[in-house]
């Protein structure tokens, strides 16, 4: 079984503050992704990476930076926490090639920005 | 660019109640679709998933036929559980290339009650 797992459940932070969010798999899959969710807003893709040290911009992606230094990682950056950044973030991993296209969520990141 | 549309609900059924959830896409070519399920707290899971035309996806007592006539991959269950209660993601992946990218619609919550 894939497993993907997340830093933290929930996590509190006050604006301003740099946050991390950290994803691993432990599938060597070559592609991760970082995802938001929003009630009325479904999931939307902030960045994603394709191999380690490689990464493109998803579809919200201000306010977000994105490190992969190791195939297993993938870590989220809020530089400068905004209130508009409490969410939930979800990370998600896929293997290469296109006959694999499921992608394999983590249990999610519930952020509190006050 | 590729969209998905699902009824917003939310829908509320008795347990043992027919389902269906209608997922409509837009995307050239034939891309992968996909039904998730977020149980409350957790993150998603893939559900079922259908690669080409006319292909059904099943799992759990859910199908989805991959309509390319009608661009639609709806759910159905013919008795639903009260362990369905959940949120279901209509998804689709382009075919070919190295978009890797999965579109997913805004999720419809489902109660079921006993």
């Amino acid at each position: 079984d894939v497993k993907v797992t997340q830093s933290s459940r929930y996590l509190v932070k006050r604006t301003g503050e740099k946050v991390f969010l950290e994803c691993v798999q432990d599938m060597d899959h070559e592609n991760m992704f970082w995802y938001r969710q929003d009630p009325g807003l479904g999931l939307r893709l902030i960045y994603f990476s394709y191999d380690v040290k490689m990464k493109e911009k998803g579809d919200i992606p201000e306010g977000y930076s994105v490190s992969r230094e190791k195939k297993e990682r993938f870590s989220l950056i809020l530089e400068s926490a905004s209130t508009n950044q409490t969410s939930m973030y979800l990370c998600a991993t896929r293997g290469g090639g296109a006959s694999q296209e499921t992608q394999y969520f983590g249990p999610g990141t519930r952020l509190l920005v006050l | 660019g590729n969209s998905v549309t699902q009824m917003e609900g939310p829908v509320t059924l008795s347990e043992e109640a027919f389902l269906t959830i209608n997922c409509t896409y837009t995307a050239t070519g034939y891309p992968s679709l996909f039904w998730y399920v977020q149980y409350p707290g957790e993150g998603l899971q893939l559900l079922l998933k259908a690669t080409k035309a006319d292909d059904k996806g099943s799992n759990k007592g859910f199908e989805a036929t991959y309509r390319k006539e009608t661009t639609s991959f709806h759910l159905e269950k013919g008795s639903v559980q009260v362990s369905d209660s959940a949120v279901y993601f209509c998804a689709l992946t382009p075919s070919g290339g190295s978009n890797y990218k999965l579109t997913f619609g805004k999720g419809t919550l489902l109660t079921v009650n006993p």
